[in-house]
């Protein structure tokens, strides 16, 4: 069945630095959405990507969907405080969306 | 719009109790699902509604029953707990299915209810 890697499972990151997480598919997916938690809140939808390689940008985030619509990327610019949490991958097909374990960011100051 | 909540926000259960896990949302959408969140392992799906009267299985769906005989209503009831059944259950919903690429798909959370079964 469909399953969605996401790695690293934790990475921490010095304040101002940049870090990527990774999402992959072992199938092709119709899209992709990118989720993000809290430390004890629920999870927040941030962005869907659909198409080929197409890449997205919220403020310091950038998305991408990879050309082959198995895997996604998530890169986070100059970290701060506030982006503490779990980013969720989570991705569509076959009328099934399977979310990725996450990656839990902490941030040195 | 207080959009999708939950009650209770804390339970504890024994093994073989059974319970209803509430959940409402006031944004008219047709889908509607339950996960449960377990450290490590993601969010993972164990019921889902397309629409009042239609539900369907998750990928953990053993020892959970759901009914959707409302629009903003999708209980999830536990039949007779176990210790595994240890978790935090979040319920969602949107107005199109998540994996339907059009836009109104993405899925919103409640707060959730952290689970304890001794």
């Amino acid at each position: 069945g469909q399953q969605v890697m996401q790695i690293p499972q934790y990475q921490h990151v010095q304040e101002g630095e940049d870090f990527t997480t990774y999402c992959n598919s072992s199938t092709t997916l119709s899209n992709i959405q990118w989720y993000k938690q809290r430390p004890g809140g629920h999870p927040v939808f941030l962005i869907q990507l659909v198409k080929s390689g197409e890449v997205k940008k919220q403020k310091r985030l950038t998305f991408q969907f990879g050309e082959a619509k198995k895997n996604s990327s998530l890169h986070i610019t100059a970290t701060q405080t506030t982006d503490v949490g779990t980013y969720f991958c989570a991705g569509g097909n076959d009328y099934k969306l399977s979310f990725g374990a996450g990656t839990t960011v902490t941030v040195r100051a | 719009n207080a959009g999708v909540t939950q009650t209770p926000k804390f339970q504890v259960l024994k093994t073989g109790q059974s319970m209803t896990l509430q959940c409402a949302q006031d944004m008219n959408h047709e889908y509607m699902s339950w996960y449960r969140q377990d450290p490590g392992m993601g969010l993972r799906l164990i019921h889902y509604s397309v629409g009042a009267g239609i539900t369907d299985q998750g990928e953990v769906p053993n020892g959970y029953n759901v009914s959707r005989s409302t629009t903003e209503d999708f209980p999830l009831r536990l039949l007779s707990a176990a210790p595994s059944q240890t978790s935090v259950y979040f319920c969602a919903s949107s107005y199109r299915p998540p994996w339907d690429s059009l836009p109104r798909n993405e899925q919103y959370f409640g707060p959730g209810t952290r689970l304890t079964v001794t």
